[in-house]
């Protein structure tokens, strides 16, 4: 068990609809970051937010937006679905340390028709 | 060119084999390197964390970093069945910093 908790674990939208996605961190790990993970693919990263500001960010549109809340919970929005955000979505969390390495959650599921 | 290169496979090896997954890269900024095991519908599952080149042993795992060739290993010993799984290199420049991800090889040991 990582402590890496994310809900739904699945989820299926229209092209052009909006979704919010949900994770919850250890107590103390306030750095979580978000991977997106095609079929078949490695994950890539979506961005990272050390105690509720964006950390860095991949090579993904602003219609990606994050947020992290003080009770180490986080979400992920997108909007305007389109067919390729079809994915798994994963949150990861750390304590931010240095040699402090990235724990996954199970992912959200997320097909977009 | 990709920054991490992996082999997809899929390989598949007799139970009590030696496996053996690779990883090359080409950015030399790179000094975090990390494997992980994903099984199918679950997130990844961190096995191995080495800071910089040298080997690390945990168990029947084995990483090692070469990073004069840019290039990583995992070795499994006695491989098992509960050991067939997707595994993922990952890397990084930095603690904090996003991690570069192999695409993966499915590994299927039979019994």
């Amino acid at each position: 068990e990582t402590g890496v908790t994310q809900s739904p674990t699945h989820l299926i939208k229209t092209r052009g609809q909006q979704v919010t996605l949900r994770c919850s961190s250890q107590s103390g790990h306030n750095t979580v970051s978000w991977y997106q993970q095609a079929l078949g693919q490695g994950p890539q990263f979506i961005f990272q937010y050390y105690r509720e500001e964006e950390n860095g960010r991949g090579n993904f549109p602003p219609r990606f937006s994050g947020l992290q809340f003080p009770n180490y919970s986080s979400e992920l929005n997108v909007n305007a679905l389109e067919l390729d955000d079809s994915a798994l979505y994963l949150c990861a969390s750390s304590l931010g340390q240095s040699n402090s390495p990235l724990h996954f959650g199970n992912g959200t599921r997320l097909t977009v028709t | 060119q990709k920054e991490v290169e992996q082999d997809p496979g899929p390989l598949s090896v007799p139970e009590g084999a030696i496996v053996s997954l690779n990883c090359t890269y080409s950015n030399s900024a790179f000094q975090y390197f990390m494997w992980y095991r994903q099984y199918s519908r679950k997130g990844p599952e961190l096995l191995m964390y080495t800071y910089s080149s040298g080997n690390k042993e945990d168990g029947r795992f084995t990483a090692q970093v070469d990073k004069s060739s840019k290039y990583i290993s995992l070795f499994i010993r006695d491989s098992q069945p509960s050991d067939s799984a997707t595994y993922l290199c990952a890397m990084s420049a930095t603690a904090r910093n996003k991690l570069i991800f192999g695409t993966g090889t499915l590994l299927a040991v039979q019994p």
